[in-house]
């Protein structure tokens, strides 16, 4: 069984501060994604990475995967308040004609205060 | 374009009545997938459909639970004889497809809160 692990669940951070979010998996993937998720709303898709040493950037946040680790962290550089909302890391596992399911680590709720 | 929608945003029933929760996915995308969201169990895999093929129903928690998609489109996730344990947001979440390509990323609905009294 998949299971995915993100640490910490809960993060407090001050603006202008650095941080990273875990997420380890147990088994084989071969693609991982970040998503966001407001309070009330759905899950925004922030990152796909699909390659070992894969690493992507948008804004003040920047994922990166390591498939030998089964470790991908989501880095977080000078945060400002707009970013306070629950990440989630999603692990695709299911083969053949199931592939593409996602397993969902538990989520981590940021906030970020002045 | 249209992304995800689902109706109703929000149910409230009685236990042991039967629910039905609708999802439209994005036109054109093959696959469909159910998840749930709820406070204790977190965001969990219910069902998913690709193209004709048969769906994968391993997430399902029980016999009370099935879901159709008819046209290849719309699909309707069905809950019978209600528990309050079936509280929860349920997401639904549509991706394409695409021949010799192993890009699948889903695009999730607003979701439909459900919650049994």
């Amino acid at each position: 069984e998949l299971k995915v692990e993100q640490n910490p669940l809960f993060l407090s951070m001050q603006e202008g501060k650095n941080y990273t979010i875990y997420c380890n998996y147990s088994t084989t993937s071969d693609r991982l994604y970040w998503y966001r998720q407001d309070p009330g709303k759905s899950l925004e898709s922030l990152f796909v990475l699909l390659s070992n040493g894969a690493v992507k950037q948008e804004g003040r946040l920047m994922a990166s995967l390591d498939t030998k680790a089964r470790l991908s962290t989501l880095h977080i550089t000078a945060a400002v308040h707009d970013l306070s909302a629950t990440y989630f890391c999603a692990v695709v596992w299911g083969g053949g004609t199931s592939y593409g399911k996602l397993t969902f680590g538990q989520g981590t709720i940021l906030t970020v205060h002045p | 374009g249209a992304g995800v929608s689902q109706s109703p945003s929000n149910k409230v029933t009685e236990k042991g009545k039967d629910v039905e929760l609708r999802c439209d996915p994005i036109s054109g995308h093959t696959a469909l997938y159910w998840y749930r969201q709820s406070l204790g169990q977190g965001l969990e895999f219910l069902i998913y459909f690709q193209g004709n093929s048969a769906p994968d129903k391993s997430g399902l928690p029980s016999d009370r639970f099935s879901a159709e998609r008819t046209g290849g489109s719309v699909s309707t996730l069905t809950i019978q004889r209600t528990q309050q344990e079936d509280s929860a947001v349920y997401l639904c979440a549509s991706s394409l497809r695409l021949a010799g390509k192993s890009y699948n990323e889903q695009f999730f609905g607003p979701g439909t809160r459900l919650t049994v009294l």
